[in-house]
């Protein structure tokens, strides 16, 4: 069965450094999200992404985040400038045909900010 | 007031046993629903996705919707020392774009052997 992959699994890095985090989605969706999970916390929505744009982002997502599409498999998450609280479980989401579509989530890139 | 709770557990059957998931949202505009399945440390698994009121089932799961109390259930039959996890509900409003997934806390259940 086709799944979202995402790299790497963890991931370390010291505060005020930049970190790029990579999707690849199901390959015949369209839709794309990011969602992060602070530890023993709800998963939280961070952006979605559809035709090559934003098209709904979170409070969260200001403007240390970006993201981006880079070729027809990978999805990124760039983080600049890290801090600790940006410590936590983000997961890549994809999902098909409708907005409405149920997603499909990787297994995530554990995050630690030191 | 939050807009997608559940319990969160944990909540402990023995094998063979049906384990039944609750959650309740508070927003109208939420049409979709969905129940992930989430080990640690690992991505949530889609379970079940349901949109119109009244019962789905899929093998073990039955998913079951009351939108007029704002109630949605996940039952899982036959339990398995493997359906240990923690259980997440979530919800979706109808909407053109964006699929903004808002999740409840999740409901950690333990199934003994």
């Amino acid at each position: 069965e086709p799944e979202v992959t995402q790299t790497p699994s963890h991931q370390v890095t010291q505060m005020g450094q930049e970190v790029i985090l990579r999707c690849v989605p199901i390959s015949n969706h369209l839709y794309f999200y990011w969602y992060r999970q602070i530890l023993g916390q709800k998963v939280e929505f961070l952006v979605s992404f559809y035709n090559n744009e934003i098209s709904e982002k979170s409070e969260i997502f200001d403007d240390q985040f970006s993201v981006e599409r880079p070729d027809g498999s990978n999805f990124t998450l760039k983080i600049r400038s890290t801090k600790l609280e940006d410590s936590a479980m983000y997961f890549c989401a994809s999902s098909g045909g409708t907005a409405n579509s149920p997603l499909h989530f990787g297994n995530g890139t554990r995050l630690t900010v030191t | 007031q939050k807009e997608v709770e559940q319990d969160p557990g944990p909540l402990s059957v023995p094998e063979g046993a049906i384990v039944s998931l609750n959650c309740t949202y508070s927003n109208s505009a939420f049409q979709y629903f969905m129940w992930y399945r989430q080990y640690s440390r690992k991505g949530p698994e889609l379970l079940m996705y349901t949109y119109s009121s009244g019962n789905k089932e899929d093998g073990r799961f039955t998913a079951q919707v009351d939108k007029s109390s704002k109630y949605i259930s996940l039952f899982i039959r036959d339990s398995q020392p493997s359906d240990s996890a923690t259980y997440l509900c979530a919800s979706l409003p109808i909407k053109a774009a964006g699929n903004k997934l808002t999740f409840g806390g999740g409901t950690r259940v333990l199934v003994k052997p």
